[in-house]
């Protein structure tokens, strides 16, 4: 089945410590990005990758680190979590080209005390 | 700056009848339009997309208009089920690796 997993996809954690949420495609897709959705504000941004070793800023990468080793991993960096990045978060992918449709991955619920 | 917005957090309709969904853009170099549905504890999933040298596209009971001058898209759904019940997002694009989303309407089909 043609997928996005993330995981985890519920984390409690505490200011200052540092975690990796994962996400991984089978699609064969070279384009991969991360959002953040938060009550008001829809999905915004934060990184996207449109290849292995190549990765870009979104629009709010404030805090957050990427790397794309594999084409299929992706995985989301807080080397320091705040308590304003409680937020829900999905992993994206698609096939490069203006024209296709982002698949999403489940999601994760992070919440950061 | 949110280019793509989504005045109506909610949205409830009765079983059959037709729901409009609206969306408004600010940004004039948008050229693709997309909405994707999204139910709880689950990712968005892609519904339906346009391009800006249309002006309607249709699939099934889902239809999206775009009104380029207005800079306004809506989505059409007819008739409503139980099962559309759902967060629907709105999205733009205006080059490759750029995808803005409106906040999201809550629409509630009621049997």
């Amino acid at each position: 089945e043609a997928q996005v997993t993330q995981n985890p996809r519920y984390l409690i954690t505490v200011t200052g410590k540092k975690l990796t949420v994962t996400c991984s495609q089978n699609m064969n897709h070279e384009y991969m990005s991360w959002y953040r959705q938060d009550p008001g504000l829809g999905l915004r941004q934060i990184y996207y990758s449109m290849n292995v070793e190549v990765t870009d800023k979104g629009d709010v990468p404030e805090g957050y680190k990427v790397s794309r080793k594999e084409k299929r991993n992706f995985p989301l960096i807080l080397e320091s979590p705040s308590p304003n990045q409680t937020s829900l978060y999905f992993c994206a992918s698609k096939i490069t080209g203006f024209y296709n449709e982002q698949f999403f991955g489940p999601g994760t619920r992070l919440t950061v005390l | 700056d949110q280019q793509v917005k989504q005045n109506s957090p909610s949205l409830s309709v009765q079983e059959g009848r037709i729901s409009i969904l609206n969306c408004d853009y600010t940004n004039s170099m948008f050229d693709y339009f997309l909405w994707y549905k999204k139910y709880p504890a689950e990712g968005p999933t892609f519904l339906i997309s346009i391009s800006s040298i249309k002006d309607k596209n249709e699939d099934g009971r889902f239809t999206v208009f775009l009104n380029k001058s207005a800079k306004h898209l809506s989505l059409h759904i007819v008739p409503s089920q139980p099962g559309d019940s759902a967060v629907y997002f709105c999205a733009a694009s205006a080059f490759d690796n750029d995808m803005r989303f409106g906040a999201g309407t809550r629409l509630t089909v009621k049997p």
